[in-house]
């Protein structure tokens, strides 16, 4: 299996542009999650699906943010317009079952830099 | 409130040494815990988790842990450790469906 996919890798761009992050979860797994990773907070939860529905998206910051699962095998975080205290690495991850305790597998992460 | 504490941001360790990583946590129930390894420029990778039963847990590269309720800790543990460990170590909680919470984690530094 060829894992969680994240594109783009690396992203730069200015502040007031559109952004979108692209996922790709491991086939099968019914669960997805976005994270966004800085310095200052840690890895923060921004939101999770499961069987492609927002189950929780307390975690996206502010309305800039939104996040999309059209089917099981794509999802996207966008953000706009961006500002630079948006830059971090913003991870995704996918699980098999949902409920407590099940292992989440993570992407590579994509940096995002906002000047 | 569901919390997870690392108290070492860093620690650096001679190749050979054995290690300890600490890790406390918040939770009323008991929870399902994890360590997650994030190597430099990479996701996060797990090591190992606890869900209940036996306390030692057992994990990859030769990492174990060790869960004890009544010091609501969760050490990770590895009695010989090589260059290639150096990374972000990251101790997490489950507490409910699927969300997870990070500690701040510990970043290891090996010396040759």
């Amino acid at each position: 299996d060829a894992g969680v996919i994240q594109s783009p890798r690396h992203e730069v761009t200015e502040m007031g542009q559109e952004v979108t992050l692209r996922c790709k979860p491991i086939s099968g797994h019914n669960s997805l999650f976005w994270y966004r990773q800085t310095m200052m907070r840690g890895l923060e939860l921004l939101i999770y699906f499961n069987n492609n529905v927002p189950i929780d998206d307390s975690g996206m910051p502010e309305d800039r943010f939104s996040a999309k699962m059209p089917n099981a095998s794509f999802s996207t975080l966008k953000i706009q317009p961006s500002e630079p205290r948006d830059s971090a690495v913003y991870f995704c991850a996918s699980s098999p079952l949902a409920g407590g305790g099940n292992e989440q597998f993570f992407g590579p992460g994509t940096r995002l830099t906002v000047l | 409130a569901q919390s997870v504490t690392q108290p070492d941001i860093h620690i650096t360790v001679s190749e050979g040494a054995s290690l300890e990583l600490r890790c406390n946590y918040s939770y009323g129930a008991t929870p399902y815990l994890f360590w997650y390894v994030q190597s430099p420029g990479q996701g996060l990778q797990l090591l190992l988790k606890y869900f209940s039963g036996d306390t030692l847990v057992q994990g990859i590269k030769g990492f174990e842990a060790e869960f004890k309720r009544s010091q609501s800790s969760f050490n990770l543990r590895k009695p010989s450790v090589h260059w290639s460990d150096a990374a972000e170590y990251f101790c997490v909680l489950s507490g409910g469906y699927n969300k997870l919470i990070f500690g701040a984690g510990t970043r290891l530094a090996v010396h040759p």
